[in-house]
């Protein structure tokens, strides 16, 4: 166990819709990161924050935002689903920007 | 630009068997390391980091990883490979930025 947790583990939907994934990072860590895990296309990283400002954006599309809030957690909004948005998503957690990463378990996504 | 390849998408071994997968990264300076370890719907687990120091770090599960620059190289090796070490293995580096650059993995087949 990482002691990052993510919520849903599951989750199912149609195209169109949005969804929110929620991140709790580990006790102490200020850094979040958001990744995509797809067949075709492996991990990707979409974004990362740190201590409620975001620090680097990878290839996260215009479809999906994200925030960290004063309590550290972490939410990716993804809206206008796609079929091709089906895919594995992690979060993961450092104490700082750049130090080791602590992935939590991932959440399911299956847009239909 | 900075990436990380890690050449063999798959790999087979017998249980007992010695292991080497291949990593090799692209970065002016000395990056940091990682290797992380993903078992079938789980997140990923961090096995071994290299930062700096000896250049051959340990990790757990019996893990090692030699960093060698002049390859610009960091193979993760394990004498004896056992059955439950059947996951998909990830090289990372930690880039300019702090940005973090993932291999597309190297799926580890462990046959008895």
């Amino acid at each position: 166990d990482s002691g990052v947790t993510q919520t849903p583990k599951h989750l199912i939907t149609a195209t169109g819709q949005r969804v929110t994934l929620r991140c709790s990072p580990r006790s102490g860590d200020l850094s979040v990161y958001w990744y995509q895990q797809s067949l075709d296309q492996g991990l990707q990283f979409l974004i990362q924050y740190y201590n409620g400002e975001e620090r680097a954006k990878g290839n996260i599309l215009e479809r999906f935002s994200a925030q960290q809030f004063p309590d550290l957690h972490s939410e990716l909004n993804l809206s206008s689903l796609e079929l091709g948005d089906s895919a594995l998503y992690f979060c993961a957690s450092s104490v700082g920007p750049g130090e080791t990463q602590y992935f939590g378990p991932g959440t399911r996504l299956l847009v239909l | 630009a900075q990436s990380v390849t890690q050449p063999d998408i798959h790999i087979t071994v017998s249980e007992g068997a010695s292991l080497e997968l291949r990593c090799n990264y692209s970065y002016g300076a000395t990056p940091y390391l990682f290797w992380y370890v993903q078992s079938p719907g789980q997140g990923l687990q961090l096995l071994l980091k290299y930062f700096s120091g000896d250049t051959l770090v340990q990790g757990i599960k019996g893990f090692e990883a030699e960093f060698k620059r002049s390859q610009s190289s960091f193979n993760l090796r394990k004498p004896s490979v056992h059955w439950s070490d059947a996951a998909e293995y990830f090289c990372a580096a930690r880039g300019a930025g702090n940005q973090f650059y993932f291999g597309t993995g190297t799926s580890l087949t462990v046959i008895p």
